[in-house]
């Protein structure tokens, strides 16, 4: 009964490919988020959505495209991939932007390219 | 710019010593503040969530508090368990951006 499910949990990959990476929400909540954790453990933010709005778009570079087809996904999809690339990619919900949303994070995907 | 910390970044202590993690903000405009576990290998659990307007929180054996005005808040662990082992992340919330300290990782010893 997850209430934030990312796909896949692992990623291996070549330099210059495309690939994606799937989040769903169960619990119902209006806005979702991807962040992205470095070798250093440093999570960051990259996107939020909004009701399937883009609202937040943290300096990532175009190659990084979310898509929220609806208000209980949002997926990442990544052109091009590069080394700097390997990461733990999170997702994230919450209710709504409001000060007592707590966000919950999925379990992350571990993408590696070679 | 908003930037969190969180010293030190590792913590050894044994089984049953309450301890107290310290989380420091530069910008005192937020909205919340949220103290996560990360579990190796795992996603983020949220333990606790202060509002701005809010002091403290209180979870079980977990209690954190929030001084906006001096920028920090505290985390602290009563009776600590070898369970509580972890990594314990600080992070604020200013409009819609949550931004996060390093985390500070603790072991607890038997």
């Amino acid at each position: 009964d997850t209430a934030v499910s990312q796909t896949p949990k692992y990623l291996v990959t070549q330099m210059g490919n495309d690939k994606s990476i799937k989040c769903e929400q169960n619990l119902g909540h209006d806005t979702m988020y991807w962040y992205k954790q470095d070798s250093k453990k440093f999570l960051k933010i990259m996107f939020s959505y909004n009701n399937k709005e883009l609202i937040i778009n943290e300096t990532v570079p175009n190659r990084f495209s979310p898509k929220s087809p609806d208000k209980a996904h949002l997926n990442l999809h990544i052109n091009s991939l590069e080394l700097g690339d390997s990461a733990v990619y999170f997702c994230a919900s919450s209710q709504q932007l409001g000060v007592a949303d707590t966000q919950y994070f999925g379990p992350g995907t571990r993408l590696t390219v070679l | 710019k908003q930037e969190v910390t969180q010293i030190p970044a590792a913590l050894s202590v044994p089984e049953g010593e309450n301890l107290v993690l310290n989380c420091s903000f530069t910008d005192s405009a937020i909205y919340n503040l949220q103290w996560f576990r990360q579990d190796p290998g795992k996603g983020l659990t949220s333990l606790l969530l202060i509002q701005s307007s809010q002091r403290e929180q209180t979870s079980g054996r977990l209690n954190a508090s929030l001084d906006k005005s001096s920028g920090r808040s505290t985390l602290y662990i009563a009776a600590s368990q070898p369970g509580d082992s972890a990594t314990y992340l600080c992070a604020v919330r200013a409009n819609s951006k949550l931004t996060f300290g390093k985390g500070i990782t603790l072991s607890v010893r038997p």
